[in-house]
């Protein structure tokens, strides 16, 4: 069965500082990867998606970048983290069957972020 | 992609049917109506997908009229753990998926 991890699971960071969180996906092969912010009380918002190693596609312009150094894990980065980036990161995967991939996307446990 | 509007919060009580509209007035032709759930500090979990008319799962059904400007998702017989929020989506299903997260309807389950 498939299954996704992320970590740490709670950060606290100092603004100015970088930060790097981690997902990997087990029990699939070429999933598309995910990567969403979701701030307090609000919905998801998509930051980055990925369809393959070192393709990335970037929905927001911002101070985070995204890496996928391999073909099951998917890196959010910042150099300087701001205020503003506090939230509940989610990373997710899907699968493409026959080019369709039916919308469902399974997401990982979530990283909380708090910038101070 | 199609703009979704849904209730912001709906309450009901356990052994109730529940039923959360949402509307999709400019849904393209090749969109596909999606629902998930999400607890809190969880991730969304997918809950069905449909093209038209009904869909049917173990946990819920999905009413999608003709003219597919709006669905239903309709939850049989609500218990405490149904508390949620619940995202209506609505995106064509080729290649990779930009799903697009609205505030969605917190629903809550009164014992």
């Amino acid at each position: 069965s498939q299954t996704i991890h992320q970590w740490p699971a709670t950060l606290v960071q100092p603004v100015g500082s970088p930060l790097s969180l981690e997902c990997t996906v087990e029990g699939t092969s070429n999933p598309n990867l995910y990567w969403y912010r979701q701030a307090a009380g609000r919905g998801l918002q998509l930051l980055f998606y990925s369809v393959g190693i070192g393709q990335i596609s970037s929905e927001v312009p911002q101070n985070l970048s995204a890496s996928r150094p391999q073909d099951r894990q998917f890196i959010l980065s910042s150099k300087k983290l701001l205020l503003s980036d506090s939230g509940f990161y989610l990373c997710a995967w899907s699968v493409l069957a026959g080019g369709f991939s039916y919308n469902e996307q399974f997401f990982g446990p979530g990283t909380r972020l708090t910038v101070l | 992609l199609a703009k979704t509007t849904q209730p912001i919060s709906m309450d009901s009580y356990e052994g109730q049917e529940v039923n959360i509209t949402c509307s999709h007035n400019n849904i393209a032709t090749n969109d596909y109506i999606t629902w998930y759930q999400q607890f809190p500090s969880q991730g969304p979990r997918f809950i069905i997908q449909g093209y038209k008319t009904k869909v049917t799962n173990e946990v819920a059904s999905l009413f999608i009229p003709a003219d597919r400007k709006s669905s239903t998702l309709s939850l049989p017989r609500v218990s405490l753990s149904d508390t949620a929020v619940y995202y209506c989506l609505v995106g064509g299903v080729q290649g990779a998926q930009k799903l697009v997260f609205g505030q969605g309807t917190r629903l809550t389950i009164n014992p």
